[in-house]
């Protein structure tokens, strides 16, 4: 069974960098193939793609926010981690993880998602 | 980046009633395109991709077409668990995009 979990702060301040885990089990990154993405929704708001990370460690980033943004594979094989630096209010979101399967290559389409985590950026 | 623009943004639906979506977007992307269901609180779960295929396990009466810049989604038959808001995804290219989202309410 193929599952992805976010976890990190629920609270943070202005200026500071937020880092979130998304911790999955039931596939591996290093199959060909394979790629987590981070999406974020504000409240109320549509879904927003972030980044990507694929299974031969190629990196894409959304274009208003990559000189913030930072995607990343964890130290062990079932992490991939997402920093956004100087976070505003306006960062206000949940944050999702999902994954692009092995073998998806006629539609990237995200298959499994997390349950997201919800962060708040407030002093 | 590729725009992708739902129409309506909003529909009130009954139950039974046939309802169709469309998303557009601002250039070609082929059949790179993916469509999801989000209901309150919960995360988006992946209905149609590549355009027309139905994910394992999504009921029939959901289906979508289309290539290049145009495409729905169709809903044959409204049941009352398919009040969501539903969103189109372009994969075509990084970045990818989604559209502004569609809320089906009961009518």
């Amino acid at each position: 069974q193929v599952t992805l979990r976010e976890s990190g702060p629920a609270l943070v301040k202005p200026t500071q960098t937020l880092t979130l885990t998304c911790t999955f089990s039931g596939f591996s990154l290093t199959t060909s193939g394979t790629c987590v993405n981070w999406i974020r929704q504000p409240p109320g708001k549509a879904l927003e793609w972030l980044a990507r990370i694929d299974w031969d460690d190629d990196k894409s980033y959304s274009t208003s926010l990559k000189t913030r943004l930072t995607i990343s594979k964890g130290p062990y094989n079932d992490q991939v981690l997402l920093k956004l630096t100087n976070m505003d209010p306006v960062d206000t979101a949940t944050y999702y993880c999902a994954r692009i399967p092995p073998f998806a290559t006629s539609s990237y389409a995200m298959d499994v998602w997390g349950p997201g985590t919800t962060v708040t950026v407030s002093s | 980046d590729i725009q992708m623009t739902q129409s309506p943004s909003s529909l009130s639906a009954s139950v039974g009633d046939r309802i169709t979506i469309t998303c557009r977007a601002s250039q070609s992307i082929n059949t790179y395109l993916n469509w999801y269901q989000q209901k309150l609180g919960k995360a988006p779960k992946l209905l149609i991709y590549a355009a027309s295929s139905l994910q394992s396990g999504v009921p029939s009466r959901f289906s979508g077409s289309g290539s290049g810049t145009d495409f729905t989604l169709t809903i044959s038959s409204l049941q009352p668990e398919d009040f969501a808001t539903y969103y189109c995804h372009q994969s075509y290219s990084t970045p990818h995009t989604f559209g502004q989202g569609t809320k089906l309410d009961i009518k």
